[in-house]
């Protein structure tokens, strides 16, 4: 089945630095999704990108689908944008990354 | 515009025992998907219900099962339950179903199987 990478698994940051979070998956995709876990364990939508590139306020997304990976930018992190990123592609089921732990330090 | 939603919050359980995890999806969506959270398993494909009919299936055992309401919600019902269930059970909607629509997910059921 498909395989779906996180990279880094743990980030940690001083409040307002920025960051890029990485997902590589090892086959085409039709749909590609970032999310992010609060520590109730809710997941929020961040994107839903399967290609291009999407901004929202101090988040961007940027998928390359024909190089099977997807970046996730934070720019001027703050404490609550600390918690678990994951992204999740779709092939025949949703199939996501073991997610990366952000940790901003203020 | 009401987000997804899901009952109970918490749920405990002794081993044995049979779960049954409620969710109603966001209006006007008619595909659910359920995911199983587990403590170093990650997120997990369960099921996928679309008009009522169960359409995709992970790989989980058939004691876990559910089904579809004509109002499009669903619920979950886990048989025989074993300490391992123990997880945080996800919900999802989407207005169709795979591949191409984004899934909203709701704040989960955590289950303690004890």
């Amino acid at each position: 089945g498909i395989q779906v990478e996180q990279s880094p698994p743990d980030l940690i940051l001083q409040e307002g630095a920025n960051s890029t979070l990485r997902c590589n998956f090892s086959d085409s995709v039709n749909n590609l999704q970032w999310f992010h876990q609060n520590p109730w364990g809710q997941l929020i939508n961040l994107f839903y990108i399967p290609s291009g590139t999407k901004q929202n306020g101090r988040l961007s997304a940027t998928t390359v689908a024909t190089e099977r990976y997807s970046l996730l930018y934070i720019s001027s992190s703050q404490t609550t944008d600390s918690g678990v990123y994951f992204c999740a592609v779709v092939y025949n089921d949703m199939r996501f990354g073991a997610g990366t732990r952000l940790t901003v330090k203020p | 515009e009401a987000g997804v939603t899901q009952s109970p919050t918490h749920l405990i359980k002794t081993r044995g025992q049979q779960a049954t995890l409620r969710c109603s999806p966001i209006s006007g969506h008619t595909s659910v998907y359920w995911y199983q959270q587990a403590l170093g398993l990650g997120l997990q494909f369960l099921l996928w219900y679309d008009e009522g009919e169960e359409r995709n299936r992970g790989n989980f055992p058939p004691r876990f099962s559910g089904r579809q309401f004509p109002n499009y919600s669903s619920e979950l019902n886990v048989n025989a339950l074993e300490l391992e269930d123990s997880a945080l059970y996800l919900c999802a909607s989407s207005l169709d179903g795979w591949p191409y629509n984004e899934q909203f997910f709701g704040p989960g059921t955590r289950l303690t199987v004890l």
